[in-house]
């Protein structure tokens, strides 16, 4: 299955800083990636769906001009959360997609915001 | 609306048991599903992929199988270990065909 690297694992940031997140494919190239999100005991819930070389694309109720999303090469994607609040502390989550459609996730980013 | 729903929520077992989690959806048009694995605070492992041509999928002590017609899926999992206690998380492809709309997921403790 494809390998996926996210870095951080886990980060930290004062309220109204902004926070970058990575996401490589490291094994194959994806021109699509995914960004999930996930509170306590909730599902994961997708935020916006990346596209390599073009706008990302949000799902309803995700601001873009807050989660600032980059693919600028096949291999990575990165995640900005702008101007980050408390509520905006959750895990986040990147996947690409392999053969057979198959989901391949990252490590996950536990970002916590005081 | 697409939904996916994981009964039991939590479940504990002694080791040695015999399992099964339960996974159902609502729109038979499914594409593919994929159960997960998550260990707390972790990413998501793959355990099982099952297309929509397929009913079943085994992988060692893992086998999933799948029904579209009454929109439910199934993990069993034989001979469970303690190192199987994890968050098991099912997740079938959108309408679009893209992304995943995942479960709330079952959370599975083995004691020893």
């Amino acid at each position: 299955g494809a390998v996926v690297s996210q870095h951080p694992s886990r980060v930290i940031c004062k309220s109204g800083t902004s926070v970058k997140i990575e996401c490589r494919s490291l094994d194959f190239q994806a021109t699509t990636m995914f960004w999930y999100r996930q509170f306590p005991k909730q599902s994961l819930m997708l935020m916006a769906t990346s596209n390599e070389g073009s706008k990302a694309t949000y799902e309803q109720g995700v601001e873009k001009d807050k989660f600032l999303i980059n693919h600028a090469s096949l291999t990575l994607s990165t995640l900005t959360v702008t101007s980050a609040h408390p509520e905006d502390s959750s895990f986040y989550i990147c996947s690409v997609r392999g053969a057979r459609t198959e989901a391949f996730f990252g490590q996950g980013t536990r970002l916590t915001v005081v | 609306k697409q939904e996916v729903t994981q009964i039991p929520a939590a479940l504990s077992v002694p080791e040695g048991e015999n399992l099964v989690l339960n996974c159902s959806f609502t729109d038979s048009a499914i594409y593919n599903l994929q159960w997960f694995r998550q260990d707390p605070g972790k990413g998501l492992t793959s355990l099982l992929l099952i297309q929509s041509s397929q009913r079943e999928q085994t992988s060692g002590r893992l086998n999933a199988s799948l029904d579209k017609s009454s929109g439910r899926s199934t993990l069993y999992i034989a001979a469970s270990q303690p190192g199987d206690s994890a968050t098991y998380l099912c997740a079938r492809l959108n309408q679009a065909g893209t992304a995943l709309i995942f479960g709330k997921g079952t959370t599975l403790s083995v004691s020893s």
